[in-house]
């Protein structure tokens, strides 16, 4: 069964304090995975597409990296402002375009 | 780029009484849309898929009848809640698709229903 787990969960952080959240994932055939934010009350905003292990992206303080088996999302000095619920979400060769998404892990940085 | 809204953004209705929430994909032609609904502090949970002009794919325990879609064009899709009921109450959200494989998603539609 493909599936998608993140962890931690919640992580708070003070801010300029980097760390990492992680995806890991089980499908048959990774045909994408894929890093969403989303504040409270809005729909999920596209950040990264990643297809290949290696393969690394970023975005001012945010940086995705993709193994076969997991992927990081990096956050180097944090600010307030980028506090939010982090997804991860895969899409299976068999699957067609839909998204597997994980649970998300809620990230609050603090001044 | 890549702009998908939602209408209304919010909503309050009867029960027993229909609701019909739009999904736009504004700069680009939408091949595929999909309908997510999302609970409090869960993920996003996968309703349906639609592609232009084709009856829409539900996931197993989507009650069909009760949720109606419709992908009239390339970049208009509509989800209708029939005879909705206070458990029906969430947060439902769209996504589009040029045929590429990133998904761009809307902003969310908030229904309550008392």
């Amino acid at each position: 069964e493909d599936q998608v787990t993140q962890s931690p969960e919640a992580l708070r952080l003070q801010e300029g304090e980097s760390s990492s959240l992680n995806c890991s994932y089980t499908v048959s055939g990774l045909r994408g995975l894929f890093w969403y934010r989303q504040d409270p009350g809005k729909g999920p905003e596209f950040l990264f597409t990643l297809y290949s292990a290696g393969e690394e992206k970023e975005k001012e303080r945010l940086k995705a990296t993709l193994t076969k088996k997991e992927s990081f999302l990096h956050i180097t000095a944090p600010k307030p402002e980028d506090s939010a619920t982090y997804l991860c979400a895969v899409q299976a060769n068999q699957a067609g375009t839909a998204l597997i998404f994980g649970k998300g892990t809620t990230l609050s940085v603090s001044s | 780029g890549a702009v998908v809204s939602q209408h209304p953004s919010w909503v309050i209705c009867k029960s027993g009484t229909s609701v019909k929430i739009e999904c736009r994909s504004l700069d680009f032609q939408a091949t595929t849309m999909f309908w997510y609904r999302q609970f409090p502090k869960q993920s996003l949970m996968l309703m349906a898929t639609s592609n232009e002009g084709s009856k829409a794919t539900y996931e197993q325990g989507v009650e069909k009848d009760k949720f109606l879609i419709n992908h009239a064009s390339l970049t208009l899709s509509t989800l209708t809640v029939t005879s909705a009921h206070p458990e029906d109450s969430s947060f439902y959200i769209c996504s589009a698709t040029s045929g590429l494989d990133t998904q761009y998603f809307g902003p969310g539609t908030r229904l309550t229903v008392l």
